[in-house]
């Protein structure tokens, strides 16, 4: 049972255009949200994140966007940059968990053109 | 402030054996929590240690255990290991993972293959 779902495997952009990756959940429990990025061999790291009391949250060329009722979370980075190509990972929290474990998607792998 | 560290970068075990992974948080962070990357997916909690005591667990058997330290170490441990468990293990530290969310740091991973 995934609880937080990324559907496109990979996606493909023009450098100076938008990205947009989606990420869908399906636990209304989750109160915090998180995008990280990987590059091979290295571990995660965080990106950008949003509590469930906002609906948009932005730092630079990256914002996330989150719609409580349709349980949907989108990362949009803007402009698009070569250096952007990594995976990026949706991930979800709640704070009814002592641990707040982190519950994540399977991965969007980006690559940007140059 | 170093990050966080783990080792070792690869290794290969065969069906039965059991391993041993470790990690070395960021200075001051009292929390730990290990991830299982399988190939294709996303990395999925296993258990997370908070001032060396268990908070917090996945679903996984027994046969995955852990132990954290007071010096910012911590290790994995998996007995009789299975052809499954063949995926990449990543540690996250955080300053403390009890009372609110705080970053995770994630360490670059140990690549483990089960023959």
């Amino acid at each position: 049972d995934q609880q937080v779902k990324q559907n496109s495997p990979s996606l493909s952009v023009q450098e100076g255009r938008i990205s947009i990756l989606n990420c869908d959940y399906t636990n209304s429990m989750f109160d915090y949200f998180l995008w990280y990025k990987k590059y091979p061999a290295e571990g995660p790291t965080f990106l950008i994140s949003i509590s469930s009391i906002k609906d948009k949250n932005e730092d630079g060329r990256f914002t996330v966007f989150l719609n409580k009722s349709a349980k949907h979370l989108s990362l949009h980075i803007v402009p698009s940059q070569p250096g952007d190509s990594a995976v990026y990972f949706c991930a979800a929290s709640s704070g009814l968990d002592s641990s707040y474990k982190l519950i994540f998607g399977s991965g969007t792998r980006l690559l940007v053109r140059p | 402030e170093t990050g966080v560290t783990q080792s070792p970068t690869h290794l290969i075990k065969t069906r039965g054996q059991q391993v041993t992974l470790r990690c070395s948080s960021q200075s001051g962070h009292n929390t730990v929590s290990w991830y299982q990357q399988a190939l294709g997916q996303g990395p999925q909690f296993i258990f997370q240690y908070y001032r060396e005591e268990e908070n917090g667990r996945g679903n996984f058997p027994p046969r995955f255990s852990g132990l954290q330290f007071p010096n910012y170490s911590s290790e994995l441990n998996v007995n009789a290991l299975e052809l499954d468990d063949s995926a990449l293990y990543l540690c996250a530290s955080s300053l403390d993972g009890t009372s609110s969310y705080n970053e995770q740091f994630f360490g670059p991973g140990t690549r483990l293959t089960v023959l």
